[in-house]
């Protein structure tokens, strides 16, 4: 069964600078798609950004990078320039089909 | 107007109640889903419905039951409410031909005493 882990339960940025959230998958597909979803406190489950598992170019949407590193089944969120809303949970997600798997989650604090 | 809304937001019910929670979408999305976030697991699937006469059991289906009535609505019930289904629960859609990509509805935050 496909697994996704998140290891940094917790992490926290100072305002306007970089942090690396972290994820790595298990999976036996070669075709797949890999998602970071924010959760501020509205609970609201928000997209970030997406990653085609066939296509080598890293995933860019303005602040938020990911490095993809498919033989290493490595999938992690760059923040750049961090915010004070960017404070929230961030999820890492895989969906290969209909098998959607969600990781537990960092929860990310900005510090002003 | 939000594309995915849920009713009830928040709900409060005794163990042994019966609950149904709502899920309705503009988005014309064929696919919908139910997911139950829980404090350091994540979101996990319940079900899910490829359209109105689809319905399929994902990893946590026991104990829920799951009604599509039309292409836009989709319920979740609790026959027979317990404590361990205290959680945060999620509909999401997605789109036949762009499958790979979920949206999630605002959630409704489920205590069951």
């Amino acid at each position: 069964a496909q697994t996704v882990t998140q290891s940094q339960p917790e992490m926290s940025v100072q305002e306007a600078e970089t942090v690396t959230l972290s994820c790595t998958y298990d999976t036996s597909e070669s075709d797949y798609y890999l998602f970071w979803y924010k959760q501020p406190p509205s609970r609201q489950m928000i997209l970030v950004i997406r990653q085609e598992a066939y296509k080598q170019q890293n995933a860019t949407e303005n602040r938020f990078s990911v490095n993809f590193q498919k033989a290493a089944k490595s999938f992690s969120l760059k923040i750049s320039d961090s915010q004070l809303g960017d404070a929230a949970m961030y999820f890492c997600a895989y969906n290969y089909g209909q098998n959607f798997v969600f990781g537990p989650g960092t929860r990310l604090s900005v510090l002003p | 107007d939000a594309d995915v809304t849920q009713t009830p937001r928040n709900r409060i019910t005794k163990t042994g109640k019966r609950i149904m929670l709502e899920c309705s979408q503009t988005k014309g999305h064929d696919r919908m889903y139910w997911y139950r976030q829980d404090p350091g697991l994540g979101l996990r699937l319940i079900y899910y419905s490829f359209d109105v006469k689809d319905i399929n059991k994902g990893e946590i289906s026991d104990g829920y039951s799951v009604s599509r009535q039309a292409q836009a609505k989709f319920s979740l019930s609790l026959e027979s409410a317990i404590p361990n289904q205290t959680a945060l629960y999620f509909c999401a859609t997605s789109d036949l031909l762009s499958t790979d990509t979920q949206y999630f509805g605002p959630g409704t935050r489920l205590t069951v005493l």
